[in-house]
């Protein structure tokens, strides 16, 4: 059982089209990355959320925590091909000794 | 360039035989983490180093071992290899224990080494 899940699982849509992406649990969080990972490379950090209610904007990028700190959001606005590669969220917890817990992705297709 | 480096970037293998894959943190980090990523189980923790000590266990089988050096460059052993080891291997790095609270840095990872088994 995946403790965070990731919707959709994949999601392929038109160069200039919004889209939001979904990052959730049923357990609380300390806090919350998103990752970028493009083919034959690994994961970038994109943002790091720690406060619920949170939102953080990395340019065409908006990031939100949920007030209860159990999920996430990603929301792209005029979606560019450079956008595309698989979207990954990745939380700490207490109980997990703070290592970081991942979702199994996004894979995110933007077509010119 | 993150500042990880790994090698080798592909290595090809037949199965029962044994390989090492290296990596070097990036510099001023002292934790080392390893990952597998296949398609069907996405990216899974397999072990952490901190400054040469094993600091944390994940999913890793007995057969992997991994161990890190006093330069601080960690190397992970895959034996007995199986076609199902056939994955990504990702090296990341964090400058403390807790990669969410060193300054919400997070993990630089390296490229990978993509491991296949036949």
């Amino acid at each position: 059982t995946q403790l965070l899940e990731q919707s959709p699982q994949f999601l392929s849509i038109q160069e200039g089209e919004n889209l939001t992406v979904y990052c959730n649990s049923s357990s609380v969080f300390s806090s919350l990355q998103w990752y970028r990972q493009e083919p034959g490379e690994g994961p970038v950090l994109l943002v790091t959320v720690v406060t619920g209610g949170e939102v953080k904007k990395l340019k065409r990028l908006t990031f939100q925590f949920g007030d209860a700190r159990k999920d996430s959001s990603l929301h792209i606005t005029a979606a560019q091909p450079g956008d595309t590669g698989l979207y990954l969220c990745a939380g700490g917890r207490l109980d997990s000794n703070y290592q970081l817990i991942w979702g199994a992705g996004t894979k995110l297709i933007i077509k010119p | 360039d993150s500042g990880v480096t790994q090698t080798p970037k592909h290595l090809i293998t037949a199965t029962g035989q044994r390989v090492t894959l290296r990596c070097s943190p990036r510099s001023g980090d002292l934790s080392v983490y390893w990952y597998q990523q296949s398609l069907d189980q996405g990216l899974q923790f397999l072990i952490q180093y901190y400054n040469g000590e094993e600091r944390a266990k994940g999913n890793i089988l007995e057969r992997f071992s991994a161990q890190q050096f006093p330069d601080l460059h960690s190397e992970l052993n895959l034996s007995s290899l199986e076609l199902g080891d056939s994955a990504l291997y990702f090296c990341a790095s964090s400058p403390g224990i807790y990669p969410l609270f060193d300054g919400s840095q997070g993990y630089t990872f390296g490229s990978g080494t993509r491991l296949t088994v036949v």
